[in-house]
């Protein structure tokens, strides 16, 4: 079965420092793996995916991962945070003829 | 271009009631997820539809069920609602199935509150 791990429920950082939210999935055949955002009272807005081809993928807002198949991990990172930043965060995989399933989330305070 | 739209987006319910939540998925999009996310469990999963068959089902007991239209719009049903199914239910569409990783997007989701 699929699951997915994010390690830190919650992670605090100074505007204009890196972000870096943690993520690792398991899954027995190459995984589809993705990276949600939710603001308060709003529903979850993809931040970027990775399914083939370049390891390292860029999303919305400046967000980008880096899939590592030997590590099993799919980590999100920000060069320099900025107050919006602050909201939940949820790494999520599927695979072929599977649901989404989601890690518990990481929620995003951003202080100046 | 439409998103996914959920309603109602907030109802009170008393125990023992049901419930039913509709979502329309963006045009075109064929395959209709539901979620539920609770403070406590997070973001699970319930069924996903998929030309009016459901495709998948999560580890919910039989009180939850669903239902797709021709028209790919969607239903959930929560029979004898318990303080317990308080929640926020979303719902997601996406073109074809995960097959392809497309991309799922959420609507804003429907807040059920059971009291």
């Amino acid at each position: 079965a699929q699951s997915v791990t994010q390690l830190g429920s919650h992670v605090s950082v100074s505007e204009g420092a890196l972000v870096l939210l943690r993520c690792n999935y398991s899954s027995s055949v190459p995984p589809y793996l993705f990276w949600y955002v939710q603001y308060p009272n709003q529903g979850l807005q993809l931040l970027l995916k990775y399914t083939t081809g370049a390891t390292l993928v860029k999303g919305i807002n400046g967000f980008e991962a880096e899939f590592k198949k030997s590590e099993t991990s799919f980590h999100l990172t920000k060069p320099s945070a900025h107050m919006s930043d602050a909201a939940e965060y949820f790494c999520a995989v599927t695979r072929p003829g599977t649901a989404l399933i989601f890690g518990k989330g990481t929620t995003l305070s951003v202080s100046s | 271009k439409a998103g996914v739209t959920q309603t109602p987006r907030y109802l009170i319910k008393t125990r023992g009631q049901q419930v039913t939540l509709s979502c329309s998925p963006i045009s075109g999009h064929r395959s209709v997820s539901w979620y539920q996310q609770t403070p406590g469990q997070g973001l699970q999963f319930l069924f996903e539809y998929f030309s009016e068959t459901q495709r998948n089902k999560g580890n919910f007991p039989g009180r939850f069920s669903g239902r797709q239209f021709s028209n790919s719009r969607s239903e959930m049903n929560v029979s004898t609602l318990e303080l317990g199914d308080s929640a926020l239910y979303l719902c997601a569409s996406s073109l074809a199935d995960t097959d392809s990783g497309n991309t799922i997007y959420f609507g804003e989701g429907s807040w059920l509150t059971v009291v």
